[in-house]
């Protein structure tokens, strides 16, 4: 069964600075999609950025990128120039074809928190 | 803004009575998911329809049940409500099926109705 393990509790991240979200996962697919989702206190989730297992290079959107490891099945969030709004708890997601719904699996989350 | 709309925005009840929570998917977009979150974790899987058929289920037991409409909306209905059932539900919509290889066929979620059982 795939899962999705997310070893930092919380993180402090001074403002303007990047910050690494660890993201570890465990799948036999050979074709599965990493995902990282953004939740505010609101409690909306917000996608951020996607990753194919047969991508070659790391997923890019604006200030996050995904750092990308296949042999060593890690998939971390890195966010560049950290700003106020970017504390939020933060869930690293993979979907794969196990299951007939092609379900998101989630880990526990990060919370992070960006200091002025 | 994601286009995924839920409601009620929170809701309160009592152990052992029925709740119908209500979710408008984009439009376009066939499969709707339910999740539930409780407190401190992350999501969990519940549900999933595509086109008016549940095609997939996590492991929550059948007093969990849904619904789609050809309208994009849907509903999450919980009877015989427990303490542990309060949390923050969610559902997410994407436009296409399941067949085939895994794609980029990302799930957009709504805001989540936060449900207390008392």
């Amino acid at each position: 069964a795939q899962k999705i393990t997310q070893t930092q509790p919380g993180m402090f991240v001074q403002e303007k600075e990047a910050v690494t979200l660890d993201c570890t996962y465990d799948t036999s697919d050979q074709s599965y999609g990493l995902f990282w989702y953004k939740q505010p206190s609101s409690g909306e989730m917000i996608f951020l950025i996607y990753q194919g297992s047969y991508d070659e290079q790391n997923a890019t959107e604006g200030r996050y990128s995904l750092n990308f490891q296949k042999a060593r099945k890690s998939a971390n969030l890195v966010i560049s120039a950290s700003q106020l709004g970017d504390s939020a708890m933060y869930f690293c997601a993979m979907r794969d074809r196990s299951g007939s719904a092609r379900q998101l699996t989630f880990g526990s989350g990060t919370q992070l928190t960006v200091l002025p | 803004e994601t286009g995924v709309t839920q409601s009620p925005t929170h809701l309160i009840k009592t152990r052992g009575q029925q709740v119908t929570l209500r979710c408008s998917s984009q439009s376009g977009h066939n499969t709707v998911s339910w999740y539930q979150q409780a407190l401190g974790q992350g999501p969990q899987f519940i549900f999933q329809y595509y086109r008016e058929e549940e095609n997939g289920r996590g492991n929550f037991p059948p007093r969990f049940s849904g619904l789609q409409f050809p309208n994009y909306s849907s509903e999450l209905n919980v009877n015989a409500l427990e303490l542990d059932d309060s949390a923050l539900y969610l559902c997410a919509s994407n436009p296409g099926g399941t067949s085939g290889r895994v794609t980029t066929d990302t799930q957009y979620f709504g805001p989540g109705t936060r449900l207390t059982v008392l």
